[in-house]
Protein backbone atom coordinates (compact mmCIF):
# COMPACT_ATOMS: atom_id res chain seq x y z
CA UNK A 1 0.00 0.00 0.00
CA UNK A 2 0.94 3.81 -0.76
CA UNK A 3 2.00 5.40 2.39
CA UNK A 4 3.50 9.10 3.40
CA UNK A 5 5.19 9.55 6.50
CA UNK A 6 6.06 12.74 8.06
CA UNK A 7 7.57 11.67 11.29
CA UNK A 8 8.09 15.37 12.91
CA UNK A 9 5.09 16.63 14.04
CA UNK A 10 6.34 19.77 15.15
CA UNK A 11 9.20 21.98 14.32
CA UNK A 12 10.26 25.20 15.25
CA UNK A 13 12.64 28.15 13.29
CA UNK A 14 13.66 31.32 14.12
CA UNK A 15 12.64 34.51 11.65
CA UNK A 16 15.60 34.54 8.69
CA UNK A 17 16.81 30.95 9.46
CA UNK A 18 16.72 27.47 7.34
CA UNK A 19 14.53 24.70 8.13
CA UNK A 20 14.23 21.05 6.91
CA UNK A 21 10.84 19.66 6.80
CA UNK A 22 10.75 15.44 6.07
CA UNK A 23 8.91 13.22 3.95
CA UNK A 24 8.93 9.40 3.28
CA UNK A 25 6.54 7.90 1.17
CA UNK A 26 6.43 3.71 -0.14
CA UNK A 27 5.46 3.19 -3.37
CA UNK A 28 6.11 0.25 -5.67
CA UNK A 29 5.27 2.90 -8.73
CA UNK A 30 7.67 3.72 -11.20
CA UNK A 31 5.42 7.67 -12.40
CA UNK A 32 4.52 9.04 -9.65
CA UNK A 33 3.99 13.03 -8.41
CA UNK A 34 4.88 14.16 -4.79
CA UNK A 35 3.76 17.22 -3.27
CA UNK A 36 3.91 19.92 -0.58
CA UNK A 37 1.07 21.97 0.40
CA UNK A 38 1.05 24.79 3.11
CA UNK A 39 -2.13 24.82 5.50
CA UNK A 40 -2.06 28.04 7.60
CA UNK A 41 -4.61 29.31 10.17
CA UNK A 42 -6.58 30.55 7.44
CA UNK A 43 -7.53 26.74 7.00
CA UNK A 44 -6.51 26.81 3.09
CA UNK A 45 -4.61 24.60 1.70
CA UNK A 46 -2.40 25.78 -0.33
CA UNK A 47 -0.05 24.06 -2.95
CA UNK A 48 3.83 25.13 -1.90
CA UNK A 49 5.52 22.86 -4.54
CA UNK A 50 5.40 19.99 -7.11
CA UNK A 51 7.92 17.30 -7.85
CA UNK A 52 7.51 14.62 -10.64
CA UNK A 53 9.07 11.58 -10.08
CA UNK A 54 10.76 11.19 -13.54
CA UNK A 55 12.68 14.33 -13.11
CA UNK A 56 15.77 14.24 -11.69
CA UNK A 57 16.23 17.61 -10.47
CA UNK A 58 14.46 19.18 -7.05
CA UNK A 59 12.00 21.28 -7.31
CA UNK A 60 12.39 25.22 -6.54
CA UNK A 61 9.84 27.50 -6.06
CA UNK A 62 11.26 30.81 -4.40
CA UNK A 63 12.19 29.88 -1.11
CA UNK A 64 11.01 26.29 -0.88
CA UNK A 65 12.91 23.59 -2.57
CA UNK A 66 12.61 20.16 -2.31
CA UNK A 67 15.76 17.41 -1.91
CA UNK A 68 14.08 14.67 -3.86
CA UNK A 69 16.04 11.40 -3.21
CA UNK A 70 14.13 8.36 -5.26
CA UNK A 71 16.00 5.79 -4.22
CA UNK A 72 15.76 6.45 -0.47
CA UNK A 73 11.69 7.22 -1.11
CA UNK A 74 12.54 10.43 0.26
CA UNK A 75 10.67 14.24 -0.34
CA UNK A 76 12.23 16.87 2.08
CA UNK A 77 10.61 20.33 1.82
CA UNK A 78 13.90 23.43 1.97
CA UNK A 79 12.21 26.87 3.76
CA UNK A 80 15.14 29.27 3.79
CA UNK A 81 14.95 33.01 4.88
CA UNK A 82 12.12 31.96 6.86
CA UNK A 83 9.58 34.61 8.06
CA UNK A 84 6.57 34.55 10.06
CA UNK A 85 3.84 34.48 6.92
CA UNK A 86 5.47 30.69 7.11
CA UNK A 87 4.18 29.41 10.34
CA UNK A 88 1.39 26.48 9.20
CA UNK A 89 0.67 23.12 8.87
CA UNK A 90 2.76 21.41 6.05
CA UNK A 91 1.65 18.68 4.59
CA UNK A 92 3.42 16.27 1.76
CA UNK A 93 1.04 14.26 -0.32
CA UNK A 94 2.12 11.65 -2.96
CA UNK A 95 0.02 10.73 -6.27
CA UNK A 96 0.68 8.16 -8.27
CA UNK A 97 0.44 9.04 -12.58
CA UNK A 98 -2.37 6.56 -13.06
CA UNK A 99 -4.29 7.18 -10.00
CA UNK A 100 -6.50 10.39 -8.96
CA UNK A 101 -5.86 10.45 -5.86
CA UNK A 102 -3.88 12.15 -3.14
CA UNK A 103 -2.20 9.98 -0.53
CA UNK A 104 -1.39 12.61 2.79
CA UNK A 105 0.71 12.70 5.39
CA UNK A 106 -0.25 13.55 8.84
CA UNK A 107 1.74 17.04 8.57
CA UNK A 108 4.06 19.05 10.29
CA UNK A 109 3.27 22.55 12.42
CA UNK A 110 6.16 24.97 12.18
CA UNK A 111 6.45 27.55 14.40
CA UNK A 112 8.53 30.44 13.31
CA UNK A 113 10.32 32.69 16.26
CA UNK A 114 10.75 36.32 15.76
CA UNK B 1 -14.18 35.74 -7.99
CA UNK B 2 -11.75 33.38 -8.27
CA UNK B 3 -10.56 30.07 -6.61
CA UNK B 4 -12.44 27.85 -4.40
CA UNK B 5 -15.03 29.59 -2.08
CA UNK B 6 -16.84 27.54 0.71
CA UNK B 7 -19.98 28.39 2.57
CA UNK B 8 -20.10 28.18 5.42
CA UNK B 9 -17.26 28.54 7.59
CA UNK B 10 -18.54 26.99 10.74
CA UNK B 11 -21.69 25.30 11.27
CA UNK B 12 -22.80 23.56 14.35
CA UNK B 13 -26.17 21.28 14.22
CA UNK B 14 -27.65 19.02 16.02
CA UNK B 15 -27.27 15.53 15.60
CA UNK B 16 -31.54 15.36 14.27
CA UNK B 17 -30.75 18.25 12.09
CA UNK B 18 -30.46 18.91 8.15
CA UNK B 19 -28.10 20.71 6.85
CA UNK B 20 -25.84 21.35 3.59
CA UNK B 21 -22.38 22.59 2.75
CA UNK B 22 -21.76 24.60 -0.56
CA UNK B 23 -18.72 24.60 -2.25
CA UNK B 24 -18.14 26.92 -5.62
CA UNK B 25 -15.43 27.18 -8.01
CA UNK B 26 -14.67 29.98 -10.86
CA UNK B 27 -11.70 28.43 -11.89
CA UNK B 28 -13.06 26.56 -14.48
CA UNK B 29 -11.90 23.38 -13.53
CA UNK B 30 -13.77 19.91 -14.31
CA UNK B 31 -13.31 17.61 -11.09
CA UNK B 32 -14.38 18.85 -7.72
CA UNK B 33 -13.81 16.74 -4.51
CA UNK B 34 -14.85 16.54 -0.59
CA UNK B 35 -12.47 16.04 1.55
CA UNK B 36 -12.35 15.38 5.43
CA UNK B 37 -9.81 16.58 7.87
CA UNK B 38 -9.83 15.81 11.50
CA UNK B 39 -7.06 16.05 14.05
CA UNK B 40 -4.47 13.36 14.07
CA UNK B 41 -5.36 11.53 10.81
CA UNK B 42 -4.78 12.32 7.12
CA UNK B 43 -6.96 14.10 5.04
CA UNK B 44 -9.80 11.60 3.46
CA UNK B 45 -11.58 11.51 0.30
CA UNK B 46 -14.94 11.38 0.44
CA UNK B 47 -16.41 12.18 -2.93
CA UNK B 48 -15.29 12.82 -6.37
CA UNK B 49 -16.90 14.33 -9.03
CA UNK B 50 -15.66 14.39 -12.98
CA UNK B 51 -18.10 16.86 -15.13
CA UNK B 52 -20.53 16.52 -12.65
CA UNK B 53 -20.60 12.94 -12.23
CA UNK B 54 -19.82 11.09 -9.13
CA UNK B 55 -16.91 9.01 -9.48
CA UNK B 56 -15.93 7.95 -6.41
CA UNK B 57 -17.19 7.50 -3.26
CA UNK B 58 -14.37 6.25 -0.39
CA UNK B 59 -17.54 4.08 1.67
CA UNK B 60 -18.73 7.17 3.18
CA UNK B 61 -21.72 7.09 5.31
CA UNK B 62 -25.37 7.80 4.19
CA UNK B 63 -25.53 10.67 6.24
CA UNK B 64 -23.70 12.19 3.78
CA UNK B 65 -25.19 13.05 0.48
CA UNK B 66 -23.31 14.94 -2.02
CA UNK B 67 -24.50 16.89 -5.10
CA UNK B 68 -23.38 18.45 -8.09
CA UNK B 69 -25.36 20.04 -10.10
CA UNK B 70 -22.77 21.25 -12.81
CA UNK B 71 -18.96 21.63 -12.68
CA UNK B 72 -18.84 24.73 -10.91
CA UNK B 73 -21.07 23.94 -7.86
CA UNK B 74 -20.56 20.97 -4.92
CA UNK B 75 -22.99 20.15 -2.40
CA UNK B 76 -22.65 17.83 0.57
CA UNK B 77 -25.76 17.16 2.30
CA UNK B 78 -25.67 16.38 5.88
CA UNK B 79 -28.41 14.93 7.86
CA UNK B 80 -28.58 12.78 11.50
CA UNK B 81 -24.96 13.20 11.68
CA UNK B 82 -23.10 12.04 15.21
CA UNK B 83 -20.44 13.77 16.95
CA UNK B 84 -17.72 12.00 15.24
CA UNK B 85 -18.54 13.42 12.27
CA UNK B 86 -17.20 17.03 13.69
CA UNK B 87 -14.10 17.78 11.84
CA UNK B 88 -13.01 20.50 8.99
CA UNK B 89 -14.56 19.85 5.50
CA UNK B 90 -12.80 21.31 2.52
CA UNK B 91 -14.00 20.94 -1.01
CA UNK B 92 -11.15 21.14 -4.00
CA UNK B 93 -11.25 20.93 -7.20
CA UNK B 94 -8.47 20.49 -10.39
CA UNK B 95 -8.37 21.17 -13.92
CA UNK B 96 -8.44 17.16 -15.12
CA UNK B 97 -9.99 14.30 -13.23
CA UNK B 98 -7.14 12.67 -11.76
CA UNK B 99 -5.68 16.01 -10.06
CA UNK B 100 -2.17 14.38 -10.88
CA UNK B 101 0.16 16.25 -11.57
CA UNK B 102 -1.13 19.61 -10.40
CA UNK B 103 -2.60 19.14 -7.34
CA UNK B 104 -5.67 20.63 -6.20
CA UNK B 105 -7.24 24.06 -5.37
CA UNK B 106 -8.69 24.10 -1.86
CA UNK B 107 -11.38 26.12 -0.36
CA UNK B 108 -10.90 27.24 3.05
CA UNK B 109 -13.05 24.51 4.94
CA UNK B 110 -16.14 24.37 6.89
CA UNK B 111 -15.66 23.59 10.50
CA UNK B 112 -18.11 21.15 11.51
CA UNK B 113 -19.24 20.79 15.24
CA UNK B 114 -22.13 18.01 15.78
CA UNK B 115 -23.87 18.48 19.00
Amino acid sequence: AQTVTQSQPEMSVQEAETVTLSCTYDTSESDYYLFWYKQPPSRQMILVIRQEAYKQQNATENRFSVNFQKAAKSFSLKISDSQLGDAAMYFCAYNAGNNRKLIWGLGTSLAVNP
Amino acid sequence: ETGVTQTPRHLVMGMTNKKSLKCEQHLGHNAMYWYKQSAKKPLELMFVYNFKEQTENNSVPSRFSPECPNSSHLFLHLHTLQPEDSALYLCASSQEGGGRGYGYTFGSGTRLTVV
